[in-house]
């Protein structure tokens, strides 16, 4: 059974800090990667996704992957109130032709005042 | 605008009825997902289908039915055989680099 593991939160931090969410999964072929964000009651929506080992930046956040230790990261620098929510990271199942994600149970991020 | 929609956005069902879930994109997306989404619970693929007139079951296919006659949509049936259809359903379609946007779901609860 594939699986994506994500700590359940939730994760305080002060407005202007750094949050770090983390991800492991288990499936070492996976080549694809994705972090969203789902405020309370919303449908999910896409941050970033990144394929290669190493960091990419967009804005505040920066996607980490480290494809040896099978983990992969998303930090958010100067977190605001209105990063309040849950994060979700899914990883691409390579089985077949199927493109199918699979998905963590998410990260409940608290940014406080 | 190109996006995903999903009708209704709120639905009751009563026991023993069959509902139908919309979702329609002019993303020109050729693959289509539905999932379902429970409370404290990741998203549990219901069904997907990769082109038009083709779909495969997912995780938990049983009490739900799908079609897919027009590559912009994809409707969801749950049917009277879904013992526990109270959930929050979301549709998606997959973009460039195996990448899925979500359409603005619907909640569906049975009375």
């Amino acid at each position: 059974q594939k699986e994506v593991e994500q700590n359940s939160g939730p994760l305080s931090v002060p407005e202007g800090a750094i949050a770090s969410l983390n991800c492991t999964y288990s499936d070492r072929g996976s080549q694809s990667f994705f972090w969203y964000r789902q405020y309370s009651g919303k449908s999910p929506e896409l941050i970033m996704f990144i394929y290669s080992n190493g960091d990419k930046e967009d804005g505040r956040f920066t996607a980490q992957l480290n494809k040896a230790s099978q983990y992969v990261s998303l930090l958010i620098r100067d977190s605001q109130p209105s990063d309040s929510a849950t994060y979700l990271c899914a990883v691409i199942d390579n089985a077949g032709n199927n493109r199918k994600l699979i998905w963590g149970l998410g990260t409940s991020l608290a940014v406080n005042p | 605008d190109g996006g995903i929609t999903q009708s209704p956005k709120y639905l009751f069902r009563k026991e023993g009825q069959n509902v139908t879930l919309s979702c329609e994109q002019n993303l020109n997306h050729d693959a289509m997902y539905w999932y379902r989404q429970d409370p404290g619970q990741g998203l549990r693929l219901i069904y997907y289908s990769q082109i038009v007139n083709d779909f495969q079951k997912g995780d938990i296919a049983e009490g739900y039915s799908v079609s897919r006659e027009k590559k912009e949509s994809f409707p969801l049936t749950v049917t009277s055989a879904q013992k526990n259809p109270t959930a929050f359903y979301l549709c998606a379609s997959r973009g460039g680099g195996d990448t899925q946007y979500f359409g603005p779901g619907t909640r569906l609860t049975v009375l």
